[in-house]
């Protein structure tokens, strides 16, 4: 079956870029009527979407961080990567991927990766 | 944006309690509504789709209902896997909204 699993730096600093990456296992990333999303969690503020790309390459950002916010695919590594920058402590949060298995909600999740934004 | 609310915040019951957890939105999203379980460490796992679908594989005990803007999941009897948070999400427009969460704990 499909895993999608995160990574990237568990430790990043204020001003600085954050960029993850989803890998996309047990199945083609475009395959499918897919939207491959980025969601986080912080205890201040709950599940917030981010934003996703479609295998096309177009995307939709969460209005409130699109000024910030970059994914993109890469279909021949099977993976997909968020860029947010300018980053404040506000951003600390674990980062999830998740596939929209459209029209429907998020059907499968990665594990999650923490990211704290601290100098 | 579309503002999604849960009642309780928190939720005590005891094993074999029927339980109803509550979602409204702040406009009508049709039946665009899923609800997800996660439990600590994890992440969320969804449990129902288009208001009353129920993903493959969750048991016939966790049941969805309404339409527009208020929504209901209901644990028939809960069992001990089931103490838990669940959210609601919309997926009504593009720019996808979950709620504040319910936590479901021992009484």
């Amino acid at each position: 079956q499909v895993h999608l699993q995160e990574s990237g730096p568990g430790l990043v600093k204020p001003s600085e870029t954050l960029s993850l990456t989803c890998t996309v296992s047990g199945g083609a990333i475009s395959a499918g009527d897919y939207y491959w999303s980025w969601i986080r969690q912080s205890p201040g503020k709950g599940l917030e979407w981010i934003g996703y790309v479609y295998p096309t390459g177009s995307t939709d950002y969460n209005p409130s961080l699109k000024s910030r916010i970059s994914i993109s695919i890469d279909t021949s590594k099977n993976q997909f990567s968020l860029r947010l920058t300018s980053l404040t402590a506000a951003d600390t949060a674990v980062y999830y991927c998740a596939r929209r298995n459209y029209p429907d909600a998020f059907d499968i999740w990665g594990q999650g990766t923490m990211v704290t934004v601290s100098s | 944006d579309i503002q999604m609310t849960q009642s309780p915040s928190t939720l005590s019951a005891s094993v074999g309690d029927r339980v109803t957890i509550t979602c409204r939105a702040s406009q009508s999203i049709s039946t665009w509504l899923a609800w997800y379980q996660q439990k600590p460490g994890k992440a969320p796992k969804l449990l129902i789709h288009k208001a009353s679908v129920l993903q493959s594989g969750v048991p016939s005990r966790f049941s969805g209902s309404g339409s527009g803007t208020e929504f209901t999941l209901t644990i028939s009897s809960l069992q001990p896997d089931d103490f838990a948070t669940y959210y609601c999400q919309q997926y009504s427009i593009d720019w996808w909204t979950f709620g504040p969460g319910t936590n479901v704990d021992f009484k």
